[in-house]
């Protein structure tokens, strides 16, 4: 039974493309987060959701769209793909305590290809 | 400079040897200190857990956080194949949701 499940696990498209990720948790979790691991392996964090409200929004491009319907599920949404978008995409949830330090549970990755 | 800096490797050691992977932190807010392990195209999952400084054993596992000097450690004993991944430190401040991840040092254990 998986926690944490992103559609799809692999993306290939054109430069200029608009496509969509999706997240969702089945661990009763109030907040969800997105994460960009780059070629390096490097994983740094994009936005964050609690209760379908946005609490954490990093330098990312206005092309990156993130949308909550509820809080079990967070969506990607990226406009006008570049070059530069390839990567592999990781949701992730936490129970949202505020005194911080929440074990976050990540998915398996959506790996984004940009040709 | 990054806020974390973790030396990515390759680390490749035989098994059975005792592996000491570290990250040091410019940052002295950050309270929480996790060691996450990610399979290859897998997403990471937490393997360690420390608040503040000390250590923390779970079986072959220590983590080690010592605040004064910036630096934290994560040390495997008698490793085995199946420890082969990518260990990536993380660290948040007190109050906040957001991690702070290392680059990741990838792990290979030899038989």
């Amino acid at each position: 039974d998986t926690a944490v499940s992103q559609t799809p696990k692999y993306l290939v498209t054109q430069m200029g493309n608009d496509k969509s990720i999706k997240c969702e948790q089945n661990l009763g979790h109030d907040t969800m987060y997105w994460y960009k691991q780059d070629s390096k392996k490097f994983l740094k964090i994009m936005f964050s959701y609690n209760n379908k409200e946005l609490i954490i929004n990093e330098t990312v491009p206005n092309r990156f769209s993130p949308k909550s319907p509820d809080k079990a599920h967070l969506n990607l949404h990226i406009n006008s793909l570049e070059l530069g978008d390839s990567a592999v995409y990781f949701c992730a949830s936490s129970q949202g305590g505020t005194s911080g330090g929440d074990t976050q549970y990540f998915g398996p990755g959506t790996r984004l290809t940009v040709l | 400079q990054k806020e974390v800096e973790q030396d990515p490797g390759p680390l490749s050691v035989p098994e059975g040897a005792i592996v000491s992977l570290n990250c040091t932190y410019s940052n002295s807010a950050f309270q929480y200190f996790m060691w996450y392990r990610q399979y290859s195209r897998k997403g990471p999952e937490l393997l360690m857990y420390t608040y503040s400084s000390g250590n923390k054993e779970d079986g072959r596992f220590t983590a080690q956080v010592d605040k004064s000097s910036k630096y934290i450690s994560l040390f495997i004993r008698d490793s085995q194949p199946s420890d082969s991944a990518t260990y990536l430190c993380a660290m948040s401040k007190q109050g906040a949701q957001k991690l702070v991840f290392g680059q990741g040092t990838r792990l290979t254990i030899n038989p």
